[in-house]
């Protein structure tokens, strides 16, 4: 049982380059989130899936895309990097909306030049 | 939405109990009242919730007062590996009774030797 598996760890992008952040889940979790994470500030949820096929906008969802084909994967996509999206970013998931707590991965860093 | 507020550090010594208080004074009935940790670098980990009962793990005990406009989390014999930011979350219901995690900037704890 991996729990949740984030890739990569670390990245460096160029201003304008795109890519995707990967989130594995292997606990049947319907729900799963993305936050991010900059220095001295807590958590802001960026997009969060209530199950496959279902998405929706936290807090911060500008420059980002979701999507959730499958019950186990829920990956984050930057279109066009910007130095503003430098950050620490985590994807937690959850059994259920309310009576569960939910599992974080261990955060991919990423910079960008 | 209900907020929180914590204090913004707090010390402990080790092999003594330490007590994080939380505010949240405009929760709602259906709102728990959820703990997590974030020891440096690392993904944020559950620790407790509750609703309305105190509750006790293997990790720490959450006492809720009876109004439920405050709680305490209760580490009983706090460790140097107990050092760790501290958030207290009210979960936020959303559109169509899903709810995400809102995290503010919690309490730094530092447990001493």
């Amino acid at each position: 049982n991996a729990g949740v598996t984030q890739t990569p760890k670390f990245q460096v992008l160029k201003t304008g380059q795109s890519m995707t952040l990967q989130c594995a889940q292997d606990m049947n979790h319907e729900y799963m989130s993305w936050y991010r994470q900059d220095p001295g500030m807590g958590l802001r949820l960026i997009h969060y899936s209530v199950g496959a096929g279902i998405t929706d906008q936290g807090e911060v969802p500008n420059g980002y895309n979701v999507s959730r084909s499958t019950t186990e994967d829920f990956p984050l996509r930057l279109l066009s990097a910007a130095p503003s999206q430098t950050s620490v970013y985590f994807c937690a998931s959850s059994y259920s909306a309310v009576s569960y707590g939910y599992t974080f991965g261990s955060g991919t860093r990423l910079t960008v030049v | 939405d209900a907020k929180t507020t914590q204090p913004p550090s707090m010390d402990c010594a080790e092999g003594r109990a330490a007590n994080l208080p939380c505010n949240h004074s405009t929760i709602s009935g259906n709102e728990y009242v959820y703990w997590y940790r974030q020891i440096h670098s690392q993904g944020p980990q559950y620790i407790i919730h509750g609703l309305k009962n105190n509750e006790t793990n293997e990790m720490a005990s959450l006492i809720i007062t009876e109004d439920r406009k405050s709680s305490t989390l209760i580490l009983p014999h706090a460790t140097l590996r107990d050092t760790a930011v501290y958030y207290c979350i009210v979960r936020v219901p959303v559109d169509s009774g899903y709810s995400t995690l809102t995290f503010g900037k919690g309490t730094m704890l530092l447990v001493s030797p």
